[in-house]
Order: C-alpha cells, then structure tokens, then sequence
C-alpha cells in the first residue's frame, strides 16, 4: 500500500527549462512534505518542504506546491542546470518520514 | 558540522551471514533513524530512537534484525541471520528536537550484497 506515489520515474529536461516533479499521496493526515535530492552513492539530502496549510514554499531556484484537495504536490526547478540531475525523493510526514520510489532528473546541457 | 558518519560503506556476506553497520549521528542531533532502500525503491524506517529509547520499531523484522543506540549518541543495526532480500542499502539519518520540523540529514548508507 503505497501512500506516497511518484508515478514518473524519469524525466529529461534541457539546461535552462523547468523541470516539474509530481507527487501523489492518499493520506489526508499527512502534515507536512519534503523533497530531498539524492546523487549516486550519496544518502538523501533535504532540499525543500511545505507544510500541510500552506499552497507554496519557494527557496531560490525551487518551489514546491501542494494541492491538498488533489492530494498532489509538486516541485519546480526553474532554471534547471546540469547539477540538478539527481534522483528526486517526495516525503510525507505523520511522525515518521513515508517516501516515494522517486524520480530521476536529468538535465541536458 | 560534521554530517553523519557511517561505515562501512559497503557489505558483500553470504546467506545466514550476520553482519553490523555502525552510525555516529550529528552532534547534538537526539533522534536517530534507521532506514532500508532497496533498489528501485525510497527509503523505507526501520527504527527510530529518541536518545536511548526506541519511539518505533514497528517494520523492523523483528527475528532477524536488532538495534540499539547506547549512551544516546551512535548507533548499531544487526542482521542475523541475513537473507537474500536482505540486500539493500541501509541509511541511518540524524534529526535534532530543536531544528526545522521533520527534517531528516541522512549518512552515505551502507550498501549491504547477501550472496
């Protein structure tokens, strides 16, 4: 039973586009969303989160928005650049952490 | 600030092998996290400690895998015996009481092969 589905598990961007990753949940309970980044042979680093009443959390080049009526969030890269590709992990937290399977981004020069 | 150290970085034993990964969190940091991520998939908590205590130990497969943090600060997991589905990589994660809510940092984790 899977409550946090990342249903793309790849996506190919060009340097200087957006890059939008999705993120789907089944839990309404969840009160709190993270995106961590991951490179190969790395453990997860924490990139951005939302809480559950907010629609928008922005950092820099990244910005997350949850729809909490679709159960959907979403994390934008804009511009993307080459050392964004990574595997991208979406998080749902009720005490504990619940993951994705993740997507892996890559961003063509 | 030193991140979260872990060792050793890779495993290879056989089936019915035991095995140990160790995980010295950040500094200051009282809850520590073991994870499983198996290829292909995200992280999956295997326990979670609030300095010495155990908060959840609920997926933790509880015949063959043990773990204890002593003295609140590092952190062991055993397998014994391992199995084949048993292969993974094992992420241990640090969180501090006091920090940005529910942000985990994660170690380097512990690729672990069960022949």
């Amino acid at each position: 039973d899977q409550q946090v589905k990342q249903n793309s598990p790849s996506l190919s961007v060009q340097e200087g586009r957006i890059s939008i990753l999705n993120c789907d949940y089944t839990n309404s309970m969840f009160d709190y969303f993270l995106w961590y980044k991951k490179y190969p042979a790395e453990g997860p680093t924490f990139l951005i989160s939302i809480s559950s009443i907010k629609d928008k959390n922005e950092d820099g080049r990244f910005t997350v928005f949850l729809n909490k009526s679709a159960k959907h969030l979403s994390l934008h890269i804009v511009p993307s650049q080459p050392g964004d590709s990574a595997v991208y992990f979406c998080a749902a937290s009720l005490g504990k952490l619940v993951f994705g399977k993740g997507t892996k981004l890559t961003v063509n020069p | 600030e030193a991140g979260v150290a872990q060792s050793p970085r890779y495993k290879i034993i056989e089936k019915r092998q035991s095995v140990a990964f160790w995980c010295n969190p950040i500094s200051g940091h009282a809850t520590l996290y073991w994870y499983q991520q198996i290829l292909g998939q995200g992280p999956k908590l295997l326990i979670q400690f609030q300095n010495n205590g155990v908060v959840d130990d609920s997926q933790l497969p509880k015949d063959r895998f043990s773990a204890e943090r002593l003295k609140g600060v590092d952190s062991t997991l055993k397998i014994q015996p391992a199995k084949l589905e048993d292969s993974a990589v094992y992420l241990c994660a640090s969180s501090s009481i006091r920090g940005p809510k529910n942000i985990q940092y994660f170690g380097a984790g512990t690729r672990l092969s069960v022949l």
